[in-house]
């Protein structure tokens, strides 16, 4: 079974700071990774998505993840946040064979910027 | 283009009542994913359905169900509602091709009293 892992809860940083969220899964077979974020009050909009190929992916708004094989992780990156990018964070894992659509999600990590 | 569409968007039950949900795909998708998304439990995959076919399971009762259309639309379906349901239910579309982007709507936010 598949499962993800996120180790940040609640992670708080002043404007400017760089920032860096973790994400590990479990999974035996090829997988897809995401990211996704979750505003107040919004829905959940993805940031990037890793399917095959360099290993470093980057996504809207300026961030980036790194898709670590050896390590079964795909952390989020951002040299530089900003007020507006407190939200949730979720990673998302899910199988690449065909016919599979089912996202394995993390706990998400709650991302509060300070100005 | 028209991204996915949830209704209705809030709605109050008491316990023992039914609800049924409603998503519209994005034009084109074939997949449509339903989840449960609370504090408690974060986000979980209820079922998936393609073509009209429950083609993925996750592990809720069977007091949760779904369908879907020809047009590819789906509704879910929850019978005898308890406290412990109240949450926000996501569906999510996608081409359904292996290497997929799962896009989400936003959400029915349901509370059961």
């Amino acid at each position: 079974a598949q499962s993800v892992s996120q180790h940040n809860h609640h992670v708080i940083l002043s404007e400017a700071a760089s920032l860096e969220l973790g994400c590990n899964y479990s999974y035996g077979g090829t997988v897809n990774l995401f990211w996704y974020v979750q505003y107040p009050g919004q829905h959940l909009q993805l940031l990037l998505k890793y399917f095959s190929g360099d290993p470093l992916v980057k996504g809207i708004k300026g961030f980036e993840a790194e898709f670590i094989k050896s390590k079964f992780s795909f952390n989020l990156r951002k040299p530089s946040v900003q007020w507006s990018d407190t939200a949730e964070y979720f990673c998302a894992v899910s199988s690449s064979n065909f016919g599979n659509e089912k996202l394995t999600f993390g706990t998400g990590t709650r991302l509060t910027i300070i100005p | 283009k028209a991204g996915v569409t949830q209704t209705p968007r809030y709605l109050i039950k008491t316990r023992g009542q039914q609800v049924t949900l409603s998503c519209s795909p994005i034009s084109g998708h074939r997949s449509v994913s339903w989840y449960q998304q609370t504090p408690g439990q974060g986000l979980q995959f209820l079922f998936e359905y393609f073509s009209e076919t429950q083609r993925n399971k996750g592990n809720f009762p069977g007091r949760f169900s779904g369908r879907q259309f020809s047009n590819s639309r789906s509704e879910m379906n929850v019978s005898t509602l308890e406290l412990g349901d109240s949450a926000l239910y996501l569906c999510a579309s996608s081409l359904s091709s292996g290497r997929n982007t799962i896009y989400f709507g936003e959400g029915s936010w349901l509370t059961v009293v």
